[in-house]
């Protein structure tokens, strides 16, 4: 099947900074994609999506950029904060599918205080 | 009420054992989830249900079987399973509709086949 994966398995930012988590994708044909914050023990979170008629998408704090030209995705969190160290997660779904939804292999981000 | 619950959020299995994992939404959601997710890896799909009727098993070994009684509650029916399936089991239901939609996790089962 396609693949959904991440440049960075890991991110270490200061408190305060800016962080960007990438996320590049293959199938061409996907047309939903959505960001997931796991904290350790807990279910994925959501906290973002983006449907692929758009190319950027504000939330609090967070912005979503798909670049479907080369199949890019990124997650922007401004002003990290402790709370935001966890694992993130980009899938993708569409295609023809409008259930299955295809996970990266996850980014690790750890916020230092 | 905006949450998947999961029950029991731990157990522990032999591998003759029959067991069940339960999930429930009352957000009116028609679509539900079944995922396997092992350590540091992302969530795998496992079965889909759409208003009550399995839509997509991928693959899953006879050895789970899931239920949808109704279109609150979904089951995951588990029987001689292997060490290997040792993993967080986790569920999710979202809205069907003409696209994909933002699919909403419960917290999951911590499975240990001994």
């Amino acid at each position: 099947g396609e693949s959904v994966g991440l440049h960075l398995p890991t991110l270490s930012v200061q408190e305060g900074d800016n962080s960007i988590i990438n996320c590049a994708y293959s199938n061409s044909a996907s047309d939903y994609f959505i960001w997931y914050k796991q904290e350790s023990g807990k279910g994925p979170q959501f906290i973002i999506d983006i449907r692929s008629n758009m190319d950027k998408r504000q939330g609090q704090r967070v912005t979503v950029l798909l670049n479907k030209t080369v199949k890019h995705l990124s997650l922007q969190i401004a002003a990290t904060q402790p709370g935001d160290s966890a694992v993130y997660f980009c899938a993708e779904s569409g295609g023809g599918s409008n259930y299955k939804l295809t996970f990266g292999k996850g980014t690790l981000l750890t916020v230092n205080p | 009420d905006t949450e998947v619950t999961q029950t029991p959020k731990h157990l522990v299995m032999g591998m003759t054992n029959k067991k069940s994992l339960k999930c429930e939404q009352h957000m009116g959601h028609r679509a539900m989830y079944w995922y396997k997710q092992k350590a540091k890896k992302p969530p795998e799909l496992m079965f889909v249900y759409s208003y009550e009727k399995l839509s997509i098993n991928e693959s899953v070994p006879s050895r789970f079987s899931p239920e949808c009684p109704n279109s609150s509650l979904l089951n995951l029916h588990l029987h001689a399973l292997q060490p290997e399936d040792s993993a967080l089991y986790l569920c999710a239901s979202s809205l069907p509709g003409q696209g994909p939609n933002e699919q909403f996790f419960g917290p999951g089962t911590r499975l240990t086949v001994l």
